[in-house]
């Protein structure tokens, strides 16, 4: 039964800290999504990865936060440094090109910032 | 730019009671439309989709038709039971190439 996995599942840091977040799309996949989740603002998209090349990143912080795909088995969210109003959940979810609206989501990250 | 607006929830509903879960968009052109659901401590996952006008998703009891003419996509189900509870996101992906979600509505089915 494929997957996406994340890690970590949890993750508490103080502010300032350097903060990572992989992905492992399935296999095959060729669409890549990170999405953050908190009460205030919902689900909101970070960044669109297709065929491991960034076509949309523009949800994102661009002044702490970064997206890559060194490879189509690993997609990374880094915050550097980390802030208090990072703490959320963060969602990867792959999928295909073809049918892209069926996006497979991982379990999430649960960050939180102190 | 593109939005999707749904109803305030939580919403208590008794098992095999109706549901209806309110849905509205703005967006430019024709968008293709989805709802996904959301259980405790999981990630989403597509409940049912629309990709044109009068097209209507459906899938394990539930429904949704996509209304151009009131650019809303309204979710509903004859007789929910209490593995429903969960949050139910209305979203759309339009030509901005992505994907626009809604806030979510929580469901909770009491026995």
């Amino acid at each position: 039964d494929a997957r996406v996995t994340q890690t970590p599942r949890h993750k508490v840091t103080e502010m300032g800290q350097e903060v990572t977040m992989r992905c492992q799309p399935i296999l095959g996949h060729n669409t890549v999504f990170w999405y953050r989740q908190t009460m205030m603002q919902g689900l909101e998209l970070l960044a669109y990865f297709r065929n491991r090349a960034p076509l949309d990143d523009s949800g994102m912080p661009k002044d702490r936060f970064s997206a890559e795909m060194p490879d189509a088995t690993l997609a990374t969210l880094k915050i550097q440094p980390s802030e208090p109003r990072d703490s959320a959940v963060y969602f990867c979810a792959s999928g295909l090109l073809r049918s892209i609206e069926t996006q497979y989501f991982g379990p999430g990250t649960r960050l939180l910032v102190l | 730019g593109d939005s999707v607006t749904q109803m305030e929830g939580p919403v208590t509903l008794s098992e095999e009671a109706f549901l209806t879960i309110n849905c509205t968009y703005t967006a430019t052109g024709y968008p293709s439309l989805f709802w996904y659901v959301q259980y405790p401590g999981e990630g989403l996952q597509l409940l049912l989709k629309a990709t044109k006008a009068d097209d209507k998703g459906s899938n394990k009891g539930f429904e949704a038709t996509y209304r151009k003419e009131t650019t809303s996509f309204h979710l509903e189900k004859g007789s929910v039971q209490v593995s429903d509870s969960a949050v139910y996101f209305c979203a759309l992906w339009g030509y901005g190439q992505n994907f626009v979600f809604g806030p979510g509505t929580r469901l909770s089915v009491l026995p």
